[in-house]
């Protein structure tokens, strides 16, 4: 079974520019999340997606970053226009949904994207 | 969600048990513990995770107090590979997970 991929592994883009990430999570993991870790920093929560609804976006940092996930499938992280500060690395989980607690929905992590704002 | 304390790092030798401490004593009722590792360059892995009972699986054990305000992670036999950051995390299950900075293991040879 594949694991969560991200693209791409690593970005380097100037100041002012747009990029997006893109981030496919394991086959029927109807939850997906976006983290980010800034250098020196705890992993930080950016959103969740359920299949293709925002569950939780309260981590998203500012209005330059844009998710989606059409057709609850795979997802893209926009940022426009990148700052400096956004650089980082930017981490995409999923986990299946389950409907009581005692079954855990563990989160699989993929590699991440190395975003790098110069 | 649950804050979380771990101690910044700790040394092991290489064949020997790591156990790695948390403190989470504002942990509610209907949140898991879960312990995740970061080796270098790579995404989180997933080690295990526990409500009330203590859980093993074949990568570790996990030890929750009774009053499970505390938790123990242990690597029974640690190796070189086992050289991570380990995070021990409490939350909702279906929820994000809210990280702190981890316990940098050391396994030495």
């Amino acid at each position: 079974e594949a694991g969560v991929t991200q693209f791409p592994s690593h970005s380097v883009i100037e100041k002012g520019q747009t990029v997006t990430l893109r981030c496919d999570p394991i086959s029927g993991h109807d939850n997906l999340y976006w983290y980010r870790r800034v250098m020196g920093k705890e992993i930080k929560f950016l959103l969740h997606f359920v299949k293709e609804s925002k569950q939780d976006e309260s981590g998203m940092p500012n209005n330059r970053f844009l998710a989606e996930r059409t057709g609850g499938t795979y997802s893209t992280l926009k940022v426009q226009p990148a700052e400096l500060e956004d650089s980082g690395v930017y981490f995409c989980a999923s986990s299946q949904v389950t409907p009581t607690s005692e079954r855990l929905s563990e989160q699989f992590f993929g590699p991440g994207t190395r975003l790098t704002v110069l | 969600d649950a804050k979380t304390t771990q101690p910044t790092s700790m040394d092991c030798a290489e064949g020997r048990a790591a156990n790695l401490p948390c403190n989470h004593s504002t942990i509610s009722g209907n949140e898991y513990v879960y312990w995740y590792r970061q080796i270098h360059s790579q995404g989180p892995q997933y080690i295990i995770h526990g409500l009330k009972n203590n859980e093993t699986n074949e990568m570790a054990s996990l030890i929750i107090t009774e009053d499970r305000k505390s938790s123990t992670l242990i690597l029974p036999h640690a190796t070189l590979r086992d050289t991570a950051v380990y995070y021990c995390i409490a939350a909702g299950n279906n929820r994000k997970l809210i990280w702190g900075l981890g316990t940098s293991l050391a396994v030495n040879p």
